[in-house]
């Protein structure tokens, strides 16, 4: 597969489940990203590594932890969760030579918490 | 605090019939402005990249530009198939390399 690939596309969990996503990049970039889109908001930027390093946080509960094991990999751990957080999650990627603000999507994975 | 606002939120327009969707942002400091396009059940998909006032890029039937406040995407004579969700978002100078502040969008709907 080509780009950026996520799975599952879609997820239903209770809120005392535990489930993970993952994306995976086969573009040979360094820099990766999880996003949450909500309904009716702007995309919100939730983690970045980069050389798997974590670069940012911005703020997320700990509900949501990531985890970056190779520049291809991304994970996203999700546990106790609340209906909020309802919404697309998206991964993406950029080369260090965009300035990391080309960056490049993968297809989301929708999650429903109920 | 980065701000970008987008309007209109929605533009229903005839094929053939051209138009521009607007971005407006508050920043410190510009580093870059970022145009991008969402297909419904789809990543966001990179489109252009702004670095200053009066840069402008082309791409078919799309133009971006660029002042010191806002952004314009113009589309001439559009087709159905540039129907799509258009995101501008902002990076800043002397933030965070890796941050993109993005608006809500604007949803292109273009009539056959």
């Amino acid at each position: 597969e080509t780009g950026v690939t996520q799975t599952p596309r879609h997820l239903v969990m209770g809120m005392t489940n535990k489930k993970s996503l993952k994306c995976e990049q086969h573009l040979g970039h360094n820099a990766m990203y999880w996003y949450k889109q909500s309904a009716k908001k702007p995309l919100e930027l939730m983690f970045v590594y980069n050389f798997k390093e974590q670069t940012e946080n911005n703020s997320v509960p700990s509900r949501f932890s990531p985890e970056c094991p190779n520049s291809s990999h991304l994970f996203l751990h999700l546990h106790t969760l609340q209906p909020e957080d309802s919404a697309l999650y998206l991964c993406a990627s950029s080369p260090p030579a965009s300035g990391f603000g080309e960056q490049f999507f993968g297809p989301g994975t929708r999650l429903t918490v109920l | 605090e980065d701000q970008v606002t987008q309007s209109p939120e929605a533009l229903r327009l005839q094929e053939g019939e051209s138009s521009s969707l607007n971005c407006s942002y508050t920043v410190s400091g510009l580093r870059g402005l970022f145009w991008y396009r969402q297909d419904p059940g789809k990543g966001p998909e990179f489109l252009f990249t702004l670095y200053s006032a009066g840069e402008e890029k082309e791409k078919e039937r799309l133009k971006a530009t660029l002042t010191k406040k806002e952004s314009f995407l113009h589309i001439t004579a559009p087709k159905p198939e540039d129907s799509a969700t258009y995101l501008c978002a902002v990076q800043a100078s002397g933030g965070s390399n890796y941050k993109l502040t993005f608006g809500k969008g604007t949803l292109l709907t273009v009539n056959p």
